[in-house]
């Protein structure tokens, strides 16, 4: 059991490039979070999906798009990378609307953007 | 909006001390809370997770208590070790999990 694996693990980016990161769970939960994490600012939500083909907007998703096609994978896209999204990336997954489960959490994705 | 404040920002003790983390949040109205370990350049572990109607939970040397109407949680670590040196965040869960900055701590033999 794999749990929430997120790829890649390291990415250096050039200013304006494109990329993508991939999210994927085998826990068959509903719920997928996208957070970033950045020094003296804690973790903080980007994206999420409550469910197959549902995304929704969180506390700082400018310059970020997220696609769940497939309940186990939610991608995040950055369209053209800026500095300021230089930052750890984390995926996690829940269970649904019962709320009483906690969060899985992948290993993170550290991302430069130079 | 739902603020999340852990203190100290920052602890170092030594070993075999008991120590007691705290998070506070402005918003009573949470699901549950979560407190997470982070280790330096790692992902986040799950510690314990206190549903809003539980009062604690317990995890071998971990005690993690929740007063809602209060907004505040600790995080209790008995007979500390220099393996639990590490970042230990509060999460409430409020249908979106939103985190305190953490409290860094390091446990010297």
């Amino acid at each position: 059991n794999a749990g929430v694996t997120q790829t890649p693990k390291f990415r250096v980016l050039k200013t304006g490039q494109s990329m993508t990161l991939l999210c994927a769970q085998d826990m068959n939960h509903e719920y997928m979070y996208w957070y970033r994490q950045d020094p003296g600012m804690g973790l903080r939500l980007i994206h999420y999906s409550v469910g197959e083909g549902t995304t929704a907007k969180g506390e700082v998703p400018d310059g970020y798009n997220v696609s769940r096609l497939k309940k186990q994978n939610f991608l995040l896209g950055l369209e053209s990378a800026a500095p300021s999204q230089t930052s750890v990336y984390f995926c996690a997954s829940s269970y649904s609307s019962e709320r009483i489960y906690g969060y899985t959490f992948g290993s993170g994705t550290r991302l430069t953007v130079v | 909006k739902q603020e999340v404040t852990q203190i100290p920002a920052a602890l170092s003790v030594p070993e075999g001390e008991n120590l007691v983390l705290n998070c506070s949040f402005t918003d009573s109205a949470i699901y549950n809370l979560q407190w997470f370990r982070q280790d330096p350049g790692k992902g986040l572990t799950s510690l314990l997770l206190i549903q809003s109607s539980q009062r604690e939970q317990t995890s071998g040397r971990l005690n993690a208590s929740l007063d809602k109407s209060s907004g505040r949680s600790t995080l209790y670590i008995a007979a500390s070790q220099p393996g639990d040196s590490a970042t230990y965040l509060c999460a409430v869960n409020t249908d979106k999990l939103i985190f305190g900055t953490g409290t860094r701590l390091q446990v010297f033999p």
